[in-house]
């Protein structure tokens, strides 16, 4: 079975400092990776994934991902914080490969605050 | 143009109404989702389907009933309304792709949400 845990619900970082969310997985098969964004009272859009190759994902907003098997992490980060970033983030492993209509399961989210 | 719609965005309702909630996707794609997000912003799928076929339907209580009338249609029906099934409801698309007999799932595109309030 898969399972997501983001440590910490709520991090709060300055406007221009260093933002790392951070996320683990558990999976029984190689996983499929991502990171979601909610703004207040909107859907959930895409930052970025990882599923195979290059283990260092780059995506919107000038966010990125490393995927660590060994450390079995996959870290949100970005390097300048902007108080537009403030939402909150969840990371999402894929159900089950190899079968259609799988369902992500979801962490419990990440609150980011950004104060000026 | 909205790649994944839901209708209402927003449903205020009283206990025991049967209320629906449709989903449409202009993506193309072949699988479609409902998923409920508790008031601490926990998401949990409820239903899957491909190709208009259920795929994942989780423990939902049984007054909850997608349908898909195509593959680009996702509508959940809900009767006899009680208060914890206040929640937002997401619909979502993908599209199955396959290699060398894989099935790999590609990304998901989520609807803005439906904000549902049982009182």
């Amino acid at each position: 079975a898969q399972s997501v845990t983001q440590l910490g619900s709520h991090v709060s970082v300055s406007e221009g400092a260093l933002v790392l969310l951070r996320c683990n997985y558990s999976s029984s098969v190689p996983p499929y990776l991502f990171w979601y964004v909610q703004y207040p009272n909107q859907g959930l859009q895409l930052l970025l994934k990882y599923t195979t190759g290059a283990t260092l994902v780059k995506g919107i907003n000038g966010f990125e991902a490393e995927f660590k098997k060994s450390e079995t992490s996959f870290h949100l980060t970005k390097p300048s914080a902007h108080m537009s970033d403030a939402a909150e983030y969840f990371c999402a492993v894929s159900g089950h490969l190899n079968q259609a209509g799988t369902a992500l399961i979801f962490g419990k989210g990440t609150t980011l605050s950004v104060s000026s | 143009d909205t790649a994944v719609s839901q209708t209402p965005k927003y449903l205020v309702t009283q206990m025991g109404n049967d209320k629906s909630i449709k989903c449409e996707q202009n993506l193309g794609h072949d699988t479609m989702y409902w998923y409920k997000q508790d008031s601490k912003k926990f998401l949990k799928i409820m239903f899957s389907y491909n190709n208009k076929e259920l795929i994942i339907n989780e423990t939902v209580p049984n007054r909850f009933s997608p349908k898909s009338p195509d593959k680009a249609h996702l509508n959940l029906h809900i009767n006899s309304l009680e208060l914890g099934d206040s929640a937002v409801y997401f619909c979502a698309s993908s599209q199955e792709s396959k290699a060398l007999r894989q099935i790999y799932q590609e990304t998901q595109y989520f609807g803005p949400g439906t904000r549902l309030l049982v009182l």
